[in-house]
């Protein structure tokens, strides 16, 4: 089955401990992305992955961390979390280019306190 | 900066009751605008893609159009189970500097009275 793969689904943490969210897409996709989606913000784009090696920032990329060093992983890192980042987070995938038939993970939602 | 707004932000209807989301974008060269279904709880669910002004997609009771401003989201006779979140989002064309990068609109919520 094509999926997009997040864990933690959820996650309640402290500022300050680094945490890593991870995302995994079976479907060989070249293009990952991850989002965050607040409240009468909508969703918006942290950083995003054309390829393996090749990453670039979103709308919204201060405090968070990204590699692609294989094509199916695009870890989300959050190096120093603070209480501005407690989100609803996303990762998507797609074949190509961008927003053409994004596959959207399951979320993750963060708590920091 | 790319800007994506969409109105309503919530809209209700009853069960066959015909109406259009709207979704307006200011891009710098559009490669590509896409509309997505949110339902509580989930991650968003591709529906449209649209390339140029002139477009038009349909699947099932939904209908999407495209000009050189704005984008709509037609829903004919319109059933409880269409009640989501649409979410519309554009991204530049090639040759920028963040050709990749995508911009959504707050969504409109859509809620169908049976």
């Amino acid at each position: 089955e094509a999926q997009v793969t997040q864990n933690p689904r959820y996650l309640i943490t402290v500022t300050g401990k680094k945490l890593t969210v991870t995302c995994s897409q079976n479907m060989n996709h070249e293009y990952m992305s991850w989002y965050r989606q607040d409240p009468g913000l909508g969703l918006r784009q942290i950083y995003y992955s054309m390829n393996v090696e090749v990453t670039d920032k979103g709308d919204v990329p201060e405090g968070y961390k990204v590699s692609r060093k294989e094509k199916r992983n695009f870890p989300l890192i959050l190096e120093s979390p603070s209480p501005n980042q407690t989100s609803l987070y996303f990762c998507a995938s797609s074949q190509g280019w961008g927003g053409n038939e994004q596959y959207f993970g399951p979320g993750t939602r963060l708590t920091v306190t | 900066e790319d800007q994506v707004t969409q109105s309503p932000e919530a809209l209700r209807l009853q069960e066959g009751e015909s109406s259009s989301l709207n979704c307006s974008y200011t891009v710098s060269g559009l490669r590509g605008l896409f509309w997505y279904r949110q339902d509580p709880g989930k991650g968003p669910e591709f529906l449209f893609t649209l390339y140029s002004a002139g477009e038009e997609k349909e699947k099932e009771r939904l209908k999407a159009t495209l000009t050189k401003k704005e984008s709509f989201l037609h829903i004919t006779a319109p059933k409880p189970e269409d009640s989501a979140t649409y979410l519309c989002a554009v991204q530049a064309s090639a040759g920028g500097t963040s050709y990749g990068k995508l911009t959504f609109g707050q969504g409109t919520i859509l809620t169908v009275h049976p």
